[in-house]
């Protein structure tokens, strides 16, 4: 059972332009809320994070929105450029648990 | 040096064989991680370790055999796979701080099961 979802195998989005990366979730008990990117041949890389008690975290051209009563979170990258074209991982967490429970991943391509 | 070293990259191997796969963490973490990534699918946590003990085994067949003989190491032993086993392995470490929830991840070791 899924418990992380993102349903958008794939986004295409022009340079300059905002990208907007989504994600779902059903366990109420997760706190802890991580996007993860991915290039071909290499490991996931932490990109930014949300706590259960926030519902908005920035960091340069990177926001994470978390909406908890929709269970719902989102990335938005702006102005997206060509090198953010990666596989974007949704993650969560819960304080009792160890580790993290992953979507399938939104592949992101932006073009000139 | 990278934060957390995978090795072998790839690895082709028959049904029969035993093989290990290799992961070293010089982040100075207290738990590791061994996830798997099939195509497709979303990573599957595979086994924790917190201080060097399993705290999780998420129903792996017992042809995955995870040792962590300090905390900077983790290897998982494979013998006698299947096909479906082929898929992208990847280790990952954390110290446990519940303030960041961040795993720091090698660069993986893709398996093919002939």
């Amino acid at each position: 059972d899924q418990q992380v979802k993102q349903n958008s195998p794939s986004l295409s989005v022009q340079e300059g332009r905002i990208s907007i990366l989504n994600c779902d979730y059903t366990n109420s008990m997760f706190d802890y809320f991580l996007w993860y990117k991915k290039y071909p041949a290499e490991g996931p890389t932490f990109l930014i994070s949300i706590s259960s008690i926030k519902d908005k975290n920035e960091d340069g051209r990177f926001t994470v929105f978390l909406n908890k009563s929709a269970k719902h979170l989102s990335l938005h990258i702006v102005p997206s450029q060509p090198g953010d074209s990666a596989v974007y991982f949704c993650a969560a967490s819960m304080n009792s648990g160890y580790a993290l429970n992953f979507g399938k991943g939104t592949s992101l391509l932006v073009t000139p | 040096e990278t934060g957390v070293t995978q090795t072998p990259r790839h690895l082709v191997m028959g049904m029969t064989n035993k093989k290990s796969l290799k992961c070293e963490q010089h982040l100075g973490h207290n738990a590791m991680y061994w996830y798997k990534q099939s195509a497709k699918k979303p990573l599957e946590l595979m086994f924790v370790y917190s201080l060097e003990e399993r705290v999780e085994n998420n129903s792996v067949p017992s042809r995955f055999s995870p040792e962590c003989p300090n905390s900077s190491h983790l290897f998982l032993h494979l013998h006698t796979l299947q096909p479906e086993d082929s898929a992208l392995y990847l280790c990952a470490s954390s110290q446990e701080n519940r303030d960041t929830g961040e795993l720091f991840f090698g660069e993986g070791s893709r398996l093919t099961v002939l």
